[in-house]
Order: structure tokens, then sequence, then C-alpha cells
């Protein structure tokens, strides 16, 4: 089945630990990209990925990292989160920058 | 900067009724623009919108993107309890490749 993976779906954490989200996807797509969404502000693109070795920031990048170092994985790392970074983030992939995005599933984190 | 405003931000109406959902945008060069839309989880492809006066439809669903006036309109007839969810706007913004979304239209359909 064609999908867009993400782990883990639920995180809780603490100020400073540092954590990555995996984002996984078995459709062959060159772009992938992240995003956050906040109650009242939508979603808000962190970082994208036009191919392997290619990344760009977003919107709000900020406090986050990201690599590419194979065409399905993109994974997104926090080296020192924050409160603020409390959200729903999603991991979305498409053939190139120019198509529709298919999503993840989801993951909720928590930093306390 | 690259606007985009959705319009209402929330909508209740009872199942049958037709509804129409804004999207309108402030952005200098942009690819396509997108509606999508969200239940309890990840937003979900609805269409894809390039050029300007060709309407897409699916079922009770239509959408028609307006480069002149700068906006894109949703169209969901005789809705059904099942179209309750958020319907997002976004554009793909050219060159960049950037999705930039607006803050969504809530939309809940009573029985």
């Amino acid at each position: 089945e064609a999908q867009v993976t993400q782990n883990p779906r639920y995180l809780i954490t603490v100020t400073g630990k540092k954590l990555t989200v995996t984002c996984s996807q078995n459709m062959n797509h060159e772009y992938m990209s992240w995003y956050r969404q906040d109650p009242g502000l939508g979603l808000r693109q962190i970082y994208y990925s036009m191919n392997v070795e290619v990344t760009d920031k977003g919107d709000v990048p900020e406090g986050y990292k990201v690599s590419r170092k194979e065409k399905r994985n993109f994974p997104l790392i926090l080296e020192s989160p924050s409160p603020n970074q409390t959200s729903l983030y999603f991991c979305a992939s498409s053939f190139t920058g120019g198509n529709e995005q298919f999503f993840g599933p989801g993951t909720r984190l928590t930093v306390l | 900067e690259d606007k985009v405003v959705q319009s209402p931000l929330s909508l209740v109406v009872h199942e049958g009724d037709t509804v129409t959902l804004n999207c309108s945008y402030e952005v200098t060069n942009f690819r396509s623009l997108l509606w999508y839309k969200q239940e309890k989880k990840a937003p979900t492809f609805l269409f894809m919108l390039t050029s300007s006066g060709i309407e897409k439809k699916s079922g009770r669903l239509s959408s028609i993107l307006d480069k002149k006036e700068l906006f894109s309109i949703l169209n969901i007839t005789a809705t059904q309890t099942g179209d309750s969810a958020i319907y997002l706007c976004a554009l793909i913004i050219q060159g960049a490749q950037k999705l930039v979304f607006g803050q969504g239209t809530r939309l809940t359909i009573n029985p």
C-alpha cells in the first residue's frame, strides 16, 4: 500500500531532550516536507526537500533540523526541544514540488 | 509575504444544505492551488487547480479558481454528516516549491 509513515505517533518529552521523528514513504517521491499544525495558525511548513541531499527552510525552521540521505526517509530532529514546539507534526511527500502532497498520519508532540 | 486566507473560519449547516467555502490569496507567483479535507487525522487531497475558470468536480464537490480576482471556492452540494471536517486551501509557490496553507474552514454538518 502506498503510504507515508511517521514514528512515533505520540510523544511526551521534556525540555532539552533531543528527539527524532522519523518519516518514510514508499512511493519513490522526490519531494518531502515537514509541517506543524497549531490551532488558529493552520499548517506551517518547517523544512522541505526536493531530492536526496537537497533540503531548504520553510516558514518556521527555527529549532528544527532535517536530513535527506535516502530518497524514502526524511527525519525531523529537535536538538533541544522547548514547550513552544508542542504541536501536531505532519510529514508529506509528492512526486515533485509541483504536485499534490500525500500526508502521513501525524505525530502529536508534547514538550514539558 | 505570501498569504492565504480562508473564510468562513467556521460554518455549521444542516444535512442537505449546499455550502461554499472561500480561499483568497496574496501570492505573487504560484503554480497551483490545492484543496484538502482533514477529518480527525491527516489531510487528504481533494483538488488541484492550475488554470483559471476551469471547474474541477468530484461527486458532490466542485472547485474553481479565479486568478484575476485571486480566489478559489469549494462547493459542496447536498451535504452529509460525513462532510464534517476542516477544509484546507494551499498554494504551491512557483520556484521555491513551498506550500503555503490557509487557516482552514471547520465545517460541521448537523443531521
